[in-house]
């Protein structure tokens, strides 16, 4: 068990709706990742935040937006769905702010886009 | 575009032999590389962060080297056992850039 908490576990629904995964980082972290694995693709960075402030972002699309709260915990938005955003959603966390500590990742949310 | 590439794609082992795998990435601008195991059907669990040139680390029979001058570094399992059956992955931690990994398969 890492520690690091994501639901729901898996969602389905239609195109051009919306959906917002959660993650609760491991107690203690401040950083948290999110990461997208689509078929046949790696593990891809989306966005970072640390202690309440995005920090780092990778390829995340104009209709993916995220944020942390207070609590630390993080909500990744997805809108306008399309079918080609079907993947597992990962989020990870890690202490402080730099990418130089491992990161603890969570069990993922599977989206599937009907 | 910046490219972490593993090799080999997969790998099949017999149980008690030793093994190695690359990742090889940017030389320049350097900052940190991490190794972790991905078990089908769990979550990636870090293995090791690997910051300066010359870098060795071990857990248990995994061992990980590092040369940021010509930018890899080999992951190595010793004696390997049915367990360690999984993808191994790579990241660049400038941008957190994955590879996509090489899967190990050890036949008992």
């Amino acid at each position: 068990d890492s520690g690091v908490t994501q639901t729901p576990k898996h969602l389905i629904t239609a195109t051009g709706q919306r959906v917002t995964l959660r993650c609760s980082p491991r107690s203690g972290d401040l950083s948290v990742y999110w990461y997208q694995q689509s078929l046949d693709q790696g593990l891809q960075f989306l966005i970072q935040y640390y202690n309440g402030e995005e920090r780092a972002k990778g390829n995340i699309l104009e209709r993916f937006s995220a944020q942390q709260f207070p609590d630390l915990h993080s909500e990744l938005n997805l809108s306008s769905l399309e079918l080609g955003d079907s993947a597992l959603y990962f989020c990870a966390s890690s202490p402080a702010g730099s990418s130089n500590q491992p990161q603890h990742f969570g069990d993922g949310t599977r989206l599937s886009i009907l | 575009i910046l490219n972490v590439e593993q090799s080999p794609q997969s790998l099949h082992v017999q149980e008690g032999d030793s093994t190695n795998f690359t990742c090889s990435f940017p030389s320049s601008n350097f900052y940190a590389l991490h190794w972790y195991r991905w078990e089908t059907a769990k979550s990636p669990e870090a293995l090791f962060v690997m910051t300066l040139n010359g870098d060795e680390k071990k857990k248990g029979r995994i061992s990980a080297t590092l040369n940021t001058k010509e930018g890899y570094s080999y992951l190595y399992i010793k004696g390997s056992q049915p367990e360690d059956s999984a993808t191994y992955l790579c990241a660049f931690a400038q941008k957190l850039v994955f590879g996509q990994g090489t899967r190990l398969t050890i036949n008992p």
